[in-house]
């Protein structure tokens, strides 16, 4: 079935940092790819999306580019900043259960 | 609006116990969906509706019920609590059921079965 892949975290970045947090996905066609992020003690929230290849979904700062040449959709941010401590999460669709399939997610720390 | 509700935000169970996750949401969403998260695993899928009076499985349904009989509520039971029923709980909703649309996520509930 169709799956998502990301990058084992913790991530840790100063401030200022440049992020990338890596994502692949399986799946048959062309689906549509999100970002989803928690921040501590919270629910999942949509931080971008893209819904047909080389789209570029963006957000807050961020940033991640539809690759279906590398099935890819990894997440962006040029400088980062303490409030972007959080767990991010890659997904797609599942459409026979009408749902989403979530990577592991990559658990970002960002320091002063 | 409130959004996806859930309650309680914390509970602790033993083993053979039985209870109730609320979730309610306030934004007339026909699809709601309940997930699991474990540590290292993500979110898995435990039962969605795609309206009222109509559920089905997900990928990890053992264990728990659901119903819907209502368009705001989605509860979900669990008649014999288990330890490996431990993990945080989040409920969810979209307005539709596109592969494009947006789902909208309650605060969790943390469950411990002791």
């Amino acid at each position: 079935g169709d799956s998502v892949t990301q990058m084992e975290g913790p991530v840790t970045l100063s401030e200022e940092a440049f992020l990338t947090i890596n994502c692949t996905y399986t799946a048959t066609g062309y689906p549509s790819l999100f970002w989803y992020v928690q921040y501590p003690g919270e629910g999942l929230q949509l931080l971008l999306k893209a819904t047909k290849a080389d789209d570029k979904g963006s957000n807050k700062g961020f940033e991640a580019t539809y690759r279906k040449e590398t099935t890819s959709f990894h997440l962006e941010k040029g400088s980062v900043q303490v409030s972007d401590s959080a767990v991010y999460f890659c997904a797609l669709p599942d459409t026979g259960r009408r749902a989403l399939t979530f990577g592991s997610g990559t658990r970002l720390q960002v320091q002063p | 609006n409130a959004g996806v509700t859930q309650t309680p935000k914390f509970q602790v169970l033993k083993t053979g116990q039985s209870m109730t996750l609320q979730c309610a949401q306030d934004m007339n969403h026909e699809y709601m969906s309940w997930y699991r998260q474990d540590p290292g695993m993500g979110l898995r899928l435990i039962h969605y509706s795609v309206g009222a009076g109509i559920t089905d499985q997900g990928e990890v349904p053992n264990g728990y019920n659901v119903s819907r009989s209502t368009t705001e509520d989605f509860p979900l039971r669990l008649l014999s609590a288990a330890p490996s029923q431990t993990s945080v709980y989040f409920c969810a909703s979209s307005y539709s059921i596109t592969s494009t649309d947006t789902q909208y996520f309650g605060p969790g509930t943390r469950l411990t079965v002791l």
